[in-house]
């Protein structure tokens, strides 16, 4: 129940393509979203986030898109850049066992074509 | 630079020898996380600390410990390393509630031979 799960696990679109990465949800009580970007060598960064009572949020090329009826949301990259090729993790957070916790994604390695 | 260092950057460790990942930050965060990183698990969270002085467990914690005796260091214990051990570790902190951002160092690259 509390898994996230994340597809596809590699990805490969042509600059100026809109790649979507899609992840669900099991747990009702998951109240934050967030996406994290990582780059070969780095830790992940927050990217954009969400709460579940909000449908979409955009910042800049980056859109999530939140349907909390199935559980699922997904991130939208708009007009695709080669700098954008990284991993990109899906996350969920709740308070288990008295702690708040950050379950992630399995990850989507991502590669935009010039 | 404010963040999260991390070391050693990578290590190649013999199975059955101990080995402590080192983690500081200086950003006065209270909470700090341990995960684990593997290809196509994504990143699992192994332990957990809210505030100094007390630690909590993750998704994976066997065979790992921990120990928070101030706000900047949270170091993570291998006591005897298996090869299944072999991952890239990263060390995360934040300030406040679920909501705020998680800081992630570079991470430790770790090898079990």
């Amino acid at each position: 129940q509390q898994q996230v799960k994340q597809s596809p696990q590699s990805l490969i679109v042509q600059k100026g393509g809109i790649p979507i990465i899609n992840c669900a949800y099991e747990n009702t009580a998951f109240d934050y979203f967030p996406w994290y970007q990582q780059f070969p060598g780095k830790g992940p960064a927050l990217l954009i986030a969400i709460r579940p009572d909000v449908s979409e949020k955009k910042e800049g090329r980056f859109t999530i898109s939140f349907n909390k009826s199935a559980k699922q949301f997904s991130l939208h990259i708009m007009d695709s850049q080669p700098g954008d090729s990284a991993t990109y993790f899906c996350a969920a957070s709740a308070s288990f066992e008295g702690a708040q916790k950050l379950v992630f994604g399995q990850g989507t390695r991502l590669t935009i074509n010039p | 630079i404010a963040g999260i260092t991390q070391a050693p950057t990578s290590q190649i460790l013999a199975a059955g020898r101990r080995m402590t990942l080192r983690c500081t930050q200086d950003m006065r965060h209270n909470a700090m996380y341990w995960y684990r990183q593997d290809l196509g698990l994504g990143l699992r969270l192994i332990h957990y600390s809210n505030t100094a002085g007390t630690t909590g467990k993750g998704e994976v914690p066997d065979g790992y410990s921990v120990s928070r005796a101030n706000t900047d260091d949270f170091p993570l214990t291998l006591a005897s390393a298996v090869p299944s051990q072999t991952s890239v570790y990263f060390c995360a902190s934040r300030q406040g509630p679920s909501n705020s951002p998680l800081h992630f160092g570079n991470g430790t690259r770790l090898t079990v031979t």
